[in-house]
């Protein structure tokens, strides 16, 4: 199967880190992706993790991949009002560019 | 260099009328995909073309057709537009080595049927 599933919904103070996790079911997938929209915006490539990595940091971005589990998180340090948006996991599966998107988690960061 | 650049950024259209929406991807890039966004079903697979063929497509209707140009801009077509085509369309390109590294895409073409 090809679902990647996600929480609808995250609140945070400003200052904070925020933690998105995400669940696939497809374990062939080779890259798993961060995008980020804003309102009104297309989606923005944030970073990405090739599967054979556990772990992925860069700048306030840490992502974690457990394979086993099949548990994807993204965690942003020092969370910013700019960051509110809503952030999706994506994947690739099988040989050709077809992307399957998780549901989205609206991140709300409160000043 | 120029981002994925999607026309128009907003249409309004009647049932049963037909749309044709156009992306031009980042320079150099041959692969176009093609997404539908909607509050309900997320974000949809609808296509991807590279060097002109469509290599993959999701579980669309016929309704829905793309074509891709030998200078790698793409279209994509629907006809016979129903209410429930009413979505944010965004297309995406990635770099000649796959998209492997990641997709940038449009700010999308957001199509309001009535």
């Amino acid at each position: 199967g090809e679902d990647v599933e996600q929480s609808l919904f995250l609140s945070v103070r400003e200052g904070d880190s925020s933690v998105i996790n995400c669940t696939y079911t497809d374990s062939s997938s080779t890259y798993l992706y961060w995008y980020k929209q804003e309102p009104g915006a297309g989606l923005q490539l944030l970073t990405y993790i090739f599967s054979n990595m556990d772990m992925k940091q860069d700048q306030r971005l840490t992502v974690l991949l457990n394979k086993k589990d099949k548990h994807l998180s993204l965690r942003i340090a020092d969370t910013q009002t700019g960051d509110s948006a809503i952030y999706f996991c994506a994947e690739i599966v099988g040989g050709y560019q077809k992307v399957t998107f998780g549901t989205g988690t609206k991140l709300q960061v409160i000043p | 260099k120029a981002g994925v650049t999607q026309t128009p950024r907003y249409l309004i259209k009647t049932r049963g009328q037909q749309v044709t929406l156009s992306c031009s991807p980042i320079s150099g890039h041959r692969s176009v995909s093609w997404y539908q966004q909607t509050p309900g079903q997320g974000l949809q697979f609808l296509f991807e073309y590279f060097s002109e063929t469509q290599r993959n497509k999701g579980n669309f209707p016929g309704r829905f057709s793309g074509r891709q140009f030998s200078n790698s801009r793409s279209e994509m077509n629907v006809s016979t537009l129903e209410l429930g085509d009413s979505a944010l369309y965004l297309c995406a390109s990635s770099s000649p080595t796959g998209g492997n590294y990641g997709y940038t895409f449009g700010s999308g073409t957001r199509l309001t049927v009535v």
